[in-house]
């Protein structure tokens, strides 16, 4: 069955430090990867989409990781902020040919105290 | 910029009660899908849909119908609500192709009692 596992569950850091999140799968055939952003009471907004090929790709103080060999990915949040505070999301897709099939992780709940 | 919109925001039903929850978007995209979220688990699929007039179930279609007569709107509709169904819905948009980016709506608390 296909599986996207992440941790920590949960993240307490201080504001300004950096943290790192991790996502493990075995969802195959992989098409892309995904991390999304869930404010408490919102959507989850798309923070990066990394295909194969992509090792890194950064949207502003948010990088995440590839490896495909292994099956992992990480997300990286630098100089952390209040804002920052929401469940991030790890999301293996895979691809149907007409539609993308998307297996989400249940999330990793960071909070960012002063 | 719209987006994508969910109504209502809230809803409270009785057990043997249906309801249509709507989801409309303004970005011409071709793909939509219906998603719940509960505690502790990933968000799952429930129906999808790849263009006006064509559906399909997803992880976990008992208890829902889905119609697409246009390309803005895809209501789900609950036949005959039962406390499982208690859950956050949601509903996301996207262009067809591999790659492409999901969009997601604010969400439809429900609750079921």
């Amino acid at each position: 069955k296909n599986q996207v596992e992440q941790s920590p569950q949960s993240l307490i850091i201080l504001e300004g430090k950096n943290c790192t999140l991790q996502c493990n799968y075995t969802v195959s055939p992989f098409s892309n990867l995904r991390w999304y952003k869930q404010d408490t009471g919102r959507g989850p907004v798309s923070l990066t989409i990394m295909t194969f090929s992509e090792n890194t790709k950064s949207n502003g103080r948010y990088t995440a990781t590839l490896d495909a060999d292994t099956k992992q990915s990480s997300l990286h949040i630098t100089a952390s902020q209040l804002s920052d505070s929401a469940s991030y999301i790890c999301v293996v897709s895979e691809w149907s040919g007409t539609a993308s099939k998307l297996t989400f992780g249940t999330g990793t709940r960071l909070q960012v105290t002063l | 910029n719209a987006g994508v919109t969910q109504t209502p925001k809230f809803q409270v039903l009785k057990t043997g009660q249906s309801m249509t929850l709507q989801c409309a978007q303004d970005m011409n995209h071709e793909y939509m899908s219906w998603y719940r979220q509960d505690p502790g688990m990933g968000l799952r699929l429930i129906h999808y849909s790849v263009g006006a007039g064509i559906t399909d179930q997803g992880e976990v279609p008992n208890g829902y119908n889905v119609s697409r007569s246009t390309t803005e709107d895809f209501p789900l509709r609950l036949l005959s609500a039962a406390p499982s169904q208690t859950s956050v819905y949601f509903c996301a948009s996207s262009h067809t192709g591999r790659h492409t980016e999901a969009f997601f709506g604010q969400g439809t608390r429900l609750t079921v009692v």
